[in-house]
């Protein structure tokens, strides 16, 4: 079935740094989503991505629909402490985009040391 | 805007036993999915329901079923409980035209002992 390979799987980094991290599949996407989960809460959407070559800023957070359509990258700037969580790749394959079939990587820990 | 809630937020159970595990989604969106999340793992998707029906199911044996009710809440059943099956469930719902963007609840973490 279809994978998502994320990198890296953790981040221990000062705060200030920024922080990039990417996704990567062996199939087509139609949507790439990013999350971040806290620890005893559910998953929060960051950003969502629907064309290829597509770049979205939300506020610090920066994330780009790679044009192969193969692979994503979320980039954070200027860290601060509550940026500490597991950041999610999450997309749509070509089959699976009306069914809320969404498939997951396996998570970017990220830990910031004030 | 009510968000995702889901019951009960913690609950344990035996191998063999059956549990059911409760879903209101956000005002306004009629589509739900559950998914499994595994310690230190990405969530798997299970199932989705919409219009009271199942639309759409991942890699998971029939003993997983699940409900949608009229006001668009839902229910998650497993039957004959393995050890395996521990995990935090997330419900996620979803308007019909924003389907790719999903609100996920807390999460029901279960413990199978």
């Amino acid at each position: 079935g279809q994978q998502l390979n994320q990198s890296p799987q953790s981040m221990f980094i000062q705060e200030g740094e920024d922080v990039s991290m990417n996704c990567t599949s062996s199939s087509i996407f139609n949507t790439w989503l990013w999350y971040k989960q806290d620890p005893g809460e559910g998953p929060v959407l960051l950003i969502a991505l629907y064309k290829a070559g597509e770049l979205t800023s939300n506020g610090r957070l920066t994330a780009q629909f790679g044009i192969t359509r193969k692979d994503s990258f979320l980039n954070i700037s200027a860290s601060i402490p509550s940026d500490v969580g597991i950041y999610f790749c999450a997309g749509h394959g070509e089959s699976s985009s009306n069914t809320g079939k969404l498939i997951f990587g396996q998570g970017t820990t990220l830990q910031v040391k004030p | 805007e009510t968000g995702v809630t889901q019951s009960p937020t913690h609950l344990i159970k035996t191998r063999g036993q059956q549990v059911t595990l409760r879903c209101s989604s956000q005002s306004g969106h009629n589509t739900v999915s559950w998914y499994q999340q595994a310690l230190g793992q990405g969530p798997q998707f299970i199932f989705q329901y919409y219009r009271e029906e199942e639309n759409g199911r991942g890699n998971f044996p029939p003993r997983f079923s699940g409900l949608q009710f009229p006001n668009y809440s839902s229910e998650l059943n497993v039957n004959a409980l393995e050890l395996d099956d521990s995990a935090l469930y997330l419900c996620a719902s979803s308007s019909l035209s924003g389907a790719n963007v999903l609100t996920f609840g807390a999460g029901s973490r279960l413990t199978v002992l």
